[in-house]
């Protein structure tokens, strides 16, 4: 299985920082590398497709970036409502596996 | 916009099966465009996925689970459906039902439409 490493685990931070989350895969995945935004009680929300694709809605604040092995996940300008819990997912083979989460918290 | 719906028992007992339907609506399960997953959240925890089945009924499941899951579709009535076999309380988990998608450049595969997720106890 391709094993998805996340970092940090959590972060504190405050409305109008700029954040960066990494997302490091096992072995090389290309560009099939997803985000993932989780509230609590509610099921994940695609954010990124393809490492970089903003999906339809989603705001510009959040951009992705990588390849290969190394990938981030960018907001730009942190909003109330973006602290939530992000996941990285590869799309490149079976079992898809996630990363074990990055928990962005009020500071 | 599609929406997908989990239902099922909350309380399974140890060693029983686990069974759970999604129900999808506004849109058809059978599109040749996509393919239809399970995935679970221990409480706490992180996701896992459990497998996926296309509408013609082909299965790919997670080695994981050791051959325990078993996903089935009736497209006569747009539902999907999981049968987790010999549960353990390791099995408690919320579990999602999930629309699997594919990236139109560079075709990697994604989950993009998520069932609200239902909460299954295994318990005596």
């Amino acid at each position: 299985d391709i094993q998805m490493t996340q970092s940090p685990s959590s972060l504190s931070a405050s409305v109008g920082d700029r954040v960066t989350i990494t997302c490091r895969a096992s072995q090389s995945i290309g560009k099939y590398l997803n985000w993932y935004q989780q509230k609590l009680g509610k099921a994940p929300k695609l954010l990124i497709s393809g490492a970089f694709s903003l999906q339809s809605g989603v705001p510009s604040r959040f951009s992705g970036s990588g390849s290969g092995t190394d990938f981030t996940l960018t907001i730009s300008t942190l909003q109330p409502e973006d602290f939530a819990t992000y996941y990285c997912q590869q799309g490149f083979t079976t079992p898809y596996t996630f990363g074990q989460g990055t928990k962005l918290e009020i500071k | 916009q599609m929406q997908l719906q989990e239902s099922g028992p909350g309380l399974v007992m140890p060693s029983q099966t686990l069974s759970l339907t999604c129900t999808v609506s506004a849109g058809s399960i059978s599109s040749d465009d996509y393919s239809w997953s399970w995935i679970r959240q221990p409480p706490g925890k992180g996701l896992e996925w459990i497998g996926y089945i296309i509408s013609g009924g082909n299965t790919y499941y997670n080695p994981s689970l050791r051959s325990r899951a078993s996903i089935s579709v009736d497209t006569s009535t747009n539902r999907f459906s999981l049968k987790l076999s010999s549960v353990t309380a390791t099995d408690t988990a919320v579990y999602f039902c999930a629309r699997r998608g594919r990236d139109v450049i560079t075709l990697g595969d994604y989950f993009d439409i998520w069932g609200q997720g239902t909460l299954v106890t295994v318990s005596s």
